[in-house]
């Protein structure tokens, strides 16, 4: 079964600074795909970054970024100098491959929400 | 490029009453996902659509909760009748699929949600 874990309930930044976010996985699909979603209090998810299993490169999308290291499972998110606005819950995700679950449903772990202090 | 649209944002209603909730996806989008999200966790699949036809209903409680995809475009969700434990944002997600199947790298759509609370 596939499976999003995200050990930080909560986290607090300093404006301007950068912070990382943890997200591990569990799957046995050889293809998957990760993302990372932003949900502010209005509650609309917004999406952030993606990456795929046979991505050779780190994914990277303005101040943010993806930790992929995938012999450890982990796809952590990287945001660099932190503003106000980042103050949201922030989710990992994951859709597995079309052989191995549901086709294409994005399976999320808990979030974290992060404080970004000023 | 409108996006996907819910409604009501909000609704109160007793335990053993019957509420429904609206959904519009983006134009184009074949694939429509409700998900139930408890305060406090991620969202949780509840029905996946592709057009009109049910692909995974498999944590949709089916004793109480219905869904629709008339025409493979509006969608509405239903509970009848409701808990307690089903006090949660409902939200509506939309996306593309590939001819050949899903793109890995495709990203679901949400709406705003709806925010029901059961008393």
């Amino acid at each position: 079964a596939q499976k999003i874990t995200q050990t930080q309930p909560g986290m607090f930044v300093q404006e301007k600074e950068a912070v990382t976010l943890d997200c591990t996985y569990d799957t046995s699909d050889p293809s998957y795909g990760l993302f990372w979603y932003k949900q502010p209090s209005s509650g609309e998810m917004i999406f952030l970054i993606y990456q795929g299993s046979y991505d050779q490169q780190n994914a990277t999308e303005g101040r943010y970024s993806l930790n992929f290291q995938k012999a450890r499972k982990s796809a952590n998110l990287v945001i660099s100098a932190s503003q106000l606005g980042d103050s949201a819950m922030y989710f990992c995700a994951m859709r597995g491959g079309n052989y191995g679950g549901s086709q294409g449903n994005l399976i999320f772990g808990k979030g974290t929400k992060l404080s970004v202090k000023p | 490029e409108a996006g996907v649209a819910q409604s009501p944002r909000y609704k109160i209603i007793e335990k053993r009453q019957s509420v429904a909730f609206w959904c519009n996806p983006i134009s184009g989008h074949a694939t429509l996902y409700w998900y139930q999200q408890i305060l406090g966790q991620g969202p949780k699949l509840l029905i996946q659509f592709q057009n009109n036809g049910v692909v995974d209903d498999s944590q949709l409680p089916k004793d109480r909760f219905s869904a629709e995809r008339l025409k493979g475009v509006d969608s509405t969700l239903k509970i009848q009748p409701a808990k307690l434990e089903d006090s949660a944002v409902y939200l509506c997600a939309s996306s593309l699929r590939g001819d050949r199947g899903f793109l890995m790298n495709t990203e679901a759509f949400f709406g705003q949600g709806t925010r029901l609370t059961v008393v």
